[in-house]
């Protein structure tokens, strides 16, 4: 069974570092791409970015390239998400979930992380 | 980047059939996908290349395509059906976009 389960709710002040986690199991984490999505309080899905476990390879959305990072370590499972320097409005819940092969949709998510940002 | 248009909302009452669109210029070119999110919870896919449903999705829920719309029709509405509803899909450059989100509820 796919599972992919994500690091607990965090609660972090402006300008602070943050990294979360998801980690996948049930399949062959290098061979499918892994991506993110934000989900701002009462708002719809916005993709932010995917990474392939297998190379590294990595693609942003233009509203998030440089302000976030996303990797993923295959000797673990893990795929990540990343912020420098967080800001209020980067509050929000966030999914990973997994590409479904060559086609572009996500097959599986986790269950979310929430990201409070305040001072 | 292209922008993916839904509905705010749509409105049915039960055994009614609702549909949900998603229209964009890209989307004769590109798949799309639908995903179904009830209140805290993570979504959950309901169908992707245009009409194909995963397992485990009831027969109910279809999709379709004409022009640059894609339509999600869930036939005979039933009370657990109420959820936002996104589509998806993605262009030539390697972006994915989500449409703003559809509110179904079930009267």
């Amino acid at each position: 069974e796919v599972q992919l389960v994500q690091s607990g709710a965090e609660v972090k002040k402006p300008g602070e570092s943050l990294k979360i986690s998801c980690q996948a199991s049930g399949y062959s984490f290098s061979s499918y791409w892994i991506g993110w999505v934000r989900q701002m309080p009462g708002k719809g899905l916005e993709w932010m970015g995917i990474v392939y476990p297998g190379d590294s390879d990595t693609r942003y959305s233009p509203s998030f390239e440089g302000q976030v990072t996303i990797s993923a370590d295959k000797s673990i499972s893990t795929a990540y998400l990343q912020w420098s320097s967080l800001k209020a409005s980067d509050t929000a819940m966030y999914y990973c979930a997994r590409r479904a092969g060559v086609l572009k949709y996500f097959d599986h998510w986790g269950q979310g992380t929430q990201v409070t940002v305040s001072s | 980047s292209y922008e993916l248009t839904q509905p705010p909302s749509v409105s049915v009452s039960p055994g009614q059939t609702a549909r949900i669109t998603c229209s964009a210029d890209v989307l004769p070119k590109q798949y799309a996908c639908w995903y179904q999110q009830k209140p805290g919870q993570a979504p959950v896919l309901v169908i992707y290349k245009d009409t194909e449903r995963p397992s485990g999705i009831p027969e109910r829920f279809s999709g379709s395509t004409s022009g640059t719309t894609v339509t999600l029709t869930i036939s005979g509405v039933q009370a657990e059906d109420e959820a936002d509803y996104h589509c998806q899909s993605g262009d030539s450059s390697g972006t994915w976009v989500f449409g703003g989100g559809t509110k179904l509820t079930v009267l």
